[in-house]
């Protein structure tokens, strides 16, 4: 199984820059590198994925390193509303979908 | 309608009752997943279903029971359990297997208690 590790915890100051760190160094290379968030007392959402090129949506930005070894999951400007546990998953050729520790995000006000 | 339903949001179940878990969605997608999640721990998966066919056991102890009578709606059948089996039960729900870049949909969850 293709895993990823993260760190524990991150702390972010409101309206600040968070960049939120993944590696997988055993990637294959059609693994889709996704992104999910779970805020308190809610299921996973759904953040951002990507293959090989950095990818941008409304909630977040992706960075893929060249090597596809690591990735860094971007959040532009953080806010109270974006405290949660960040998880960094690949989704490998038998398309089933498993978590790993994740990061648990603090943003100060 | 990008909602995925569980129900219901909290049960409490003896270690002789049976009980189900519902989830259902309605937008399409024919793939549905159960997954368990401990007190501050990422959610583990335990059963996908494909096209209403079970694709991925996790080897769960036969306590818990899924089904899956269309492609809308997934049930998880509990008997028997231990209060150690106490979670958070999430379902989720992506379009299809076939591609590695799909996105899975979570419902909120039913929060068990085993007494």
């Amino acid at each position: 199984d293709a895993k990823t590790t993260q760190p524990n915890s991150m702390e972010s100051n409101e309206e600040e820059p968070v960049h939120l760190p993944c590696n997988h160094s055993t990637i294959s290379g059609t693994d889709y590198i996704h992104w999910y968030r779970q805020l308190p007392s809610q299921g996973p959402e759904y953040v951002i994925h990507g293959l090989t090129s950095n990818v941008n949506n409304r909630m977040a930005s992706l960075a893929i390193a060249e090597d596809r070894k690591s990735s860094t999951l971007i959040l532009h400007r953080a806010t109270l509303r974006d405290a949660a546990v960040y998880y960094c998953i690949l989704r490998d050729g038998n398309n089933d979908m498993r978590f790993g520790a994740g990061t648990r995000l603090t943003v100060k006000p | 309608d990008t909602e995925v339903t569980q129900t219901p949001k909290h049960l409490v179940m003896g270690m002789t009752n049976k009980k189900s878990l519902k989830c259902e969605q309605h937008m399409g997608h024919r793939a549905m997943y159960w997954y368990k999640q401990k007190a501050k721990k990422p959610p583990e998966l335990m059963f996908v279903y494909s096209y209403e066919k079970l694709s991925i056991n996790e080897s769960v102890p036969s306590r818990f029971s899924p089904e899956c009578p269309n492609s809308s709606l997934l049930n998880l059948h509990l008997h028997a359990l231990q209060p150690e089996d106490s979670a958070l039960y999430l379902c989720a729900s992506s379009q299809g297997l076939q591609e590695t870049n799909e996105k899975l949909f979570f419902g909120s969850g039913t929060q068990l208690s085993v007494l």
